[in-house]
């Protein structure tokens, strides 16, 4: 199974801050990877897929990078709708796993 | 527009078989390319994959829950299933349906909280 390292677990930022964060892959997943946002008692919304396909409808104030084994989301220009837990899940291969999530609180 | 919703029991005991509907709108399952994905998710915890069906009747299971799962589809009515038997407490979470395109979920349900309890 590939194992997806996420981090941090939380952080607090500002409107207008920018954060990132990261996913680990224990083995390279090629980019095959995607992001996605839960809110507090929603179900998960899907961001992007395959480095910055951005969903329609998607804020560009979300971005993506990475390759082989490392990728990161950022979020510029903090908005206070942005208040969630993000989630990576890799796609490369069965079983398909999920980061644990990062809480991304705004102050 | 893509809608899908999750129907369960709510509350079942341990040792019996949960079952799982997934009633879908705004695409085929018969469809190249299209699939269903079940996720779970504890109170408070992480995601958990547990299985997909294709377009094709392809269908891929989450070993970790080894021979406990069965994913099936009606395609004519738009419709998915999850069976997972012998449930424990462990089990206890919320079940989501999603489509899944390339493995990605772009696409999900509102999700069904499922309790298992003696």
């Amino acid at each position: 199974d590939i194992h997806m390292t996420q981090n941090p677990v939380s952080l607090s930022a500002f409107i207008g801050d920018k954060v990132t964060i990261t996913c680990r892959a224990s083995q390279d997943i090629s980019r095959y990877l995607g992001w996605y946002q839960q809110k507090q008692g929603q179900s998960p919304k899907f961001l992007m897929y395959y480095a910055s396909n951005l969903l329609s409808g998607v804020p560009s104030r979300f971005s993506d990078s990475g390759s082989g084994t490392e990728y990161s989301l950022t979020i510029t220009g903090i908005q206070p709708e942005d208040a969630a837990t993000y989630f990576c899940q890799q796609c490369y291969s069965y079983p398909l796993t999920f980061g644990s999530g990062t809480k991304l609180e705004i102050k | 527009q893509v809608t899908l919703k999750e129907s369960g029991p709510g509350i079942l005991q341990p040792s019996q078989t949960l079952s799982l509907t997934c009633t879908f709108s705004g695409f085929s399952l018969s469809t190249y390319g299209m699939g269903v994905g079940w996720i779970r998710q504890p109170s408070g915890k992480g995601l958990e994959w547990l299985a997909n069906i294709w377009w094709d009747d392809d269908k891929y299971y989450n070993p970790s829950l080894k021979n406990r799962l069965t994913i099936s589809k009606d395609t004519s009515n738009n419709q998915a299933f999850l069976k997972i038997t012998n449930v424990d407490t462990a089990d206890t979470a919320t079940y989501y349906c999603a489509r899944s395109r390339e493995n990605y979920f772009d696409y999900w349900g509102q999700g069904v909280m499922v309790t298992v309890s003696s």
